[in-house]
This record gives structure tokens, sequence and C-alpha cells, in this order.
């Protein structure tokens, strides 16, 4: 009874390093999301996923790329961290993009 | 574009006090609105939705009405406690791009002391 697994939970980068955060849903669900939270400004959506091999932009997507090659995985991608990347990462999965999302537990990041 | 508006915090009660978190959305056609809860270190939950005018959504104590009359998706509990300080956000889906996505608010945190 996973649901929604990030990893990893922490994790401190220095500016320019790349690194993969993970998410993996065990519901068959169709719908993936990837949202970074700052405070004062709730969630923002960084990139989606309708299914296997679509994917498409949020609000804020610059920076991060995403890939969708199994229903299971959305992977998201810090290619050249910065220090506005700073935040805490949540994956989310749903059956459509209107119904009820079930949210990974996070990732915070550091950027220094 | 769509948005939500929500109080800002925090909210500081005290237990068996009533709750209520505002919240307010502009929209185009029908949204879906929604209500999640956030407890430290942890990811959102959903606490409740309403999927068209007038329905009402509740859970563990908590409602909230659809109304489309003022637009807003107001949250209340007649008696907190200590066990429901956390963040709520709510949210509405807005279509675009082809595809539905949430939008939310920037969040309300309710302490409750004893």
């Amino acid at each position: 009874n996973a649901g929604v697994t990030q990893t990893p939970k922490f994790q401190v980068l220095k500016t320019g390093q790349s690194m993969t955060l993970q998410c993996a849903q065990d519901m068959n669900h169709e719908y993936m999301s990837w949202y970074r939270q700052d405070p004062g400004m709730g969630l923002r959506l960084i990139h989606y996923s309708v299914g296997a091999g679509i994917t498409d932009q949020g609000e804020v997507p610059n920076g991060y790329n995403v890939s969708r090659s199994t229903t299971e995985d959305f992977p998201l991608r810090l290619l050249s961290a910065a220090p506005s990347q700073t935040s805490v990462y949540f994956c989310a999965s749903s059956y459509a993009g209107d119904q009820p999302q079930h949210f990974g537990d996070g990732t915070r990041l550091s950027i220094l | 574009g769509n948005s939500v508006t929500q109080m800002e915090g925090p909210v500081t009660l005290s237990e068996e006090a009533f709750l209520t978190i505002n919240c307010t959305y502009t929209a185009t056609g029908y949204p879906s609105l929604f209500w999640y809860v956030q407890y430290p270190g942890e990811g959102l939950q959903l606490l409740l939705k309403a999927t068209k005018a007038d329905d009402k959504g509740s859970n563990k104590g908590f409602e909230a009405t659809y109304r489309k009359e003022t637009t807003s998706f107001h949250l209340e509990k007649g008696s907190v406690q200590v066990s429901d300080s956390a963040v709520y956000f709510c949210a509405l889906t807005s279509f675009s791009g082809g595809y539905n996505k949430l939008i939310f608010g920037a969040g309300t945190r309710l302490a409750v002391h004893p």
C-alpha cells in the first residue's frame, strides 16, 4: 500500500550540479505531476503527464526536465541547479486531471 | 486565468473554537473545488471536495459549500482540536492546453492551542 513514493527525502546540491528526483506510484494512475512549494506561494505546477510518453509544461517549467517512459515512474531532472530552485518538491498522481490527487511526502532540496 | 485566493494566516484558535478559512476563486466554466490539508513534514491529503454549485463537501467534521454566486468555498469546523493544526489549501480544477490541472491557493496555517 505504498501510494506515491518520492526519493530522496532531503538533498543538498551545489550550484551547477544536476540531479534527478524520483517519483513512483503503484495505483496505475495515468495522471502524474510535479509541484514546488515555496513559503506564501502555495503549490506551483512544474510539469505534468497524462500518460506514458506524454508530458507538458506547467506554470514554472524552466530549469526542469521530465520524461514518462512507464505508467509508474515520473522523474524530475534539474539540469544545472540554481539557488532559486531551493524548495520542497511534491509529486502527485490521480486517475485524471480533475480527480483528487495523491501526494508523496516530498523532497526538501537546498541549493548552495 | 483561473486562480484561488485564501485568507492569510496564521489562524490561531483555542481548542473547541469555531473555524472558518475563507476561499474565493476566479474561474471560467464550472470547476471542481477541493480542500487539502498538510500536516507537518507530510504531503498534502485530500480533505473534501465539491463538483458542482450548492454541493457540500464534508469530512472529519469539516464542511465547505460550493457557492457559485459568491465564487466561494469557505472551510468550516464547529469545534477544532489540537490535532487539526496544519496548513490548509484550497484548490480548483483548471482546463487549459487540452487537460485539467489543479490550481492551489497559497495555503492557510492553523494553530490550535489547548
